[in-house]
């Protein structure tokens, strides 16, 4: 079955320190993975996406990532956090190409809780 | 170009009552999706629409339906409410192309049932 699995439900760092949320993901394929960040009772709001190519991705507010097909993960790191990370943070796949129903399902880790102190 | 919108931004219903959630489609994007994200979970699939049609659906009971409308605005409606369908539901809007898919999200309505 496909899945995403985020081992660390919370974790905390402090400010200035570096960064690394784990991504595991079962697909019988690569699949397009994708990392979103969520604040308190709001939408999801995409951070960066790895579809082919080179492994390390860029993203917004200063995240990359690194898609290691050897060990099945795509883990996002920044090198300096900021208490404004603060947030929720969720890994994504979905199949390449369309699923038998001719949908593109995309299917959701449990999210890392991230917590920066002083 | 303007983003993804849900509303109510709240809702407080009494089990056995029937909810209807709306969401409006970010421009130029004809697939919407949406999602039942419980307290602590990551979103769970509830069922996609593209052109108007159901195209994809997850493990959810008949109870949760939805419509798309030309406009590729959308609705999801539950009916007989149940505690656990206590979620924030999101929805997502995309452009299904030949080999990519990324979505943009609403930032979701807060259903409470009691």
């Amino acid at each position: 079955a496909q899945s995403v699995t985020q081992p660390d439900i919370h974790i905390t760092v402090s400010e200035g320190a570096s960064l690394e949320l784990r991504c595991n993901y079962s697909y019988g394929a690569t699949p397009y993975l994708f990392w979103y960040v969520q604040s308190p009772g709001q939408g999801l709001q995409l951070l960066l996406k790895y579809f082919s190519g080179d492994t390390l991705v860029q993203g917004i507010k200063g995240f990359e990532a690194e898609f290691k097909r050897s060990q099945s993960s795509f883990n996002l790191r920044k090198p300096s956090v900021h208490w404004s990370d603060a947030a929720e943070y969720i890994c994504a796949g979905a199949p390449t190409g369309f699923d038998s129903g001719g949908y593109q399902k995309v299917t959701f880790g449990i999210g890392t809780k991230l917590q920066v102190i002083p | 170009e303007t983003g993804v919108t849900q509303s109510p931004t709240h809702l407080i219903k009494t089990r056995g009552q029937q909810v209807t959630l709306r969401c409006s489609s970010q421009s130029g994007h004809n697939t919407v999706s949406w999602y039942q994200q419980a307290l602590g979970q990551g979103p769970q699939f509830i069922f996609q629409y593209y052109r108007e049609e159901e195209n994809g659906r997850g493990n959810f009971p008949p109870r949760f339906s939805g419509l798309q409308f030309p406009n590729y605005s959308s609705e999801l409606n539950v009916n007989a409410l149940e505690l656990d369908d206590s979620a924030l539901y999101l929805c997502a809007s995309s452009t299904i192309l030949a080999s990519r898919y990324e979505q943009y999200f609403g930032p979701g309505t807060r259903l409470t049932v009691t």
